[in-house]
C-alpha cells in the first residue's frame, strides 16, 4: 500500500538559511499533519491542513510556514533557521472523508525529513 | 500535556507476549486510545486504536478496562524487530485533532 512520501529524507543547511520540506500524501487522504521531533525528545505538533485550510496550530514558529496545494500536497517552508532547528520532521495523513483504504481519521506517518543547521 | 501515564521502560522476552499497559484516567467518552510505536528514528507507526471495546489486527491486540481508565497494549509473539518506544495516546476521533505524544515506553525485545 502506498504511504506518505517526504522530501528531502535528509537536509544540511547553515544558520540564517531557508528550507523547504515537502509532503505527499496517502492517496485520498485530505488532512496533513507536521510534526518536529528534536534530539532525544518525543513528536511535537506543529501544524495540520484539511482540504487544503489551516486546521490546527501548535507551537509553531513565526519564521515557519506551511501550504497544502490542490493536490493536497503539503510544503513546511522553514525561514531564518536557527541551530535549534535541527530536528526530524515527520508529515502525517489521514482520510477524514472515509474516500480512502485507510482507517477513517487515523494518522499515517512518513519517513521524516532530517534537517542538521549548522 | 499528555493526558496518558505508561512505565518508561520495560523488557520482553523474544517469543513471549509483551504487554504494555497505559493509565488515561481523565478519559473523556469521546476520546479514543490510539497506540503508535517509533522505531529509532523512523516515522511514528500506527498499531490500533480503541474506544471502550476489546481491539484485535493483525499487529496487536488492545484491552481496554470496563471503565476506561487504562488499557494494555498486547503483542502476542514479540520478535526483536518489535524493539521500540511505545506511545499511548487518548484523542478525539473524527475532528482533526492532532496527536500529543507523552514520552512511552522504551520496549526492549531480549534475544
Amino acid at each position: 500500500a502506498a504511504g506518505v512520501i517526504q522530501s528531502p529524507r535528509h537536509l544540511i543547511k547553515e544558520k540564517r538559511e531557508t528550507a523547504t520540506l515537502k509532503c505527499y500524501p496517502i492517496p485520498r487522504h485530505d488532512t496533513v499533519y507536521w510534526y518536529q521531533q528534536g534530539p532525544g525528545q518525543d513528536p511535537q505538533f506543529l501544524i495540520s491542513f484539511y482540504e487544503k485550510m489551516q486546521s490546527d496550530k501548535g507551537s509553531i514558529p513565526d519564521r515557519f510556514s506551511a501550504q497544502q496545494f490542490s493536490d493536497y500536497h503539503s510544503e513546511l517552508n522553514m525561514s531564518s533557521l536557527e541551530l535549534g532547528d535541527s530536528a526530524l520532521y515527520f508529515c502525517a495523513s489521514s482520510d477524514l472523508s472515509g474516500q480512502a483504504m485507510t482507517s477513517t481519521d487515523t494518522q499515517y506517518f512518513g519517513p521524516g525529513t532530517r534537517l542538521t543547521v549548522l | 500535556d499528555a493526558k496518558t501515564t505508561q512505565p518508561p521502560s520495560m523488557d520482553c522476552a523474544e517469543g513471549r507476549a509483551a504487554n504494555l499497559p497505559c493509565n488515561h484516567s481523565t478519559i473523556s467518552g469521546n476520546e479514543y486510545v490510539y497506540w503508535y510505536r517509533q522505531i529509532h528514528s523512523q516515522g511514528p507507526q500506527y498499531i490500533i486504536h480503541g474506544l471502550k471495546n476489546n481491539e484485535t489486527n493483525e499487529m496487536a491486540s488492545l484491552i481496554i478496562t470496563e471503565d476506561r481508565k487504562s488499557s494494555t497494549l498486547i503483542l502476542p509473539h514479540a520478535t526483536l524487530r518489535d524493539t521500540a518506544v511505545y506511545y499511548c495516546i487518548v484523542r478525539v476521533n473524527f475532528g482533526n485533532e492532532k496527536l500529543t505524544f507523552g514520552t512511552g515506553t522504551r520496549l526492549t525485545i531480549i534475544p
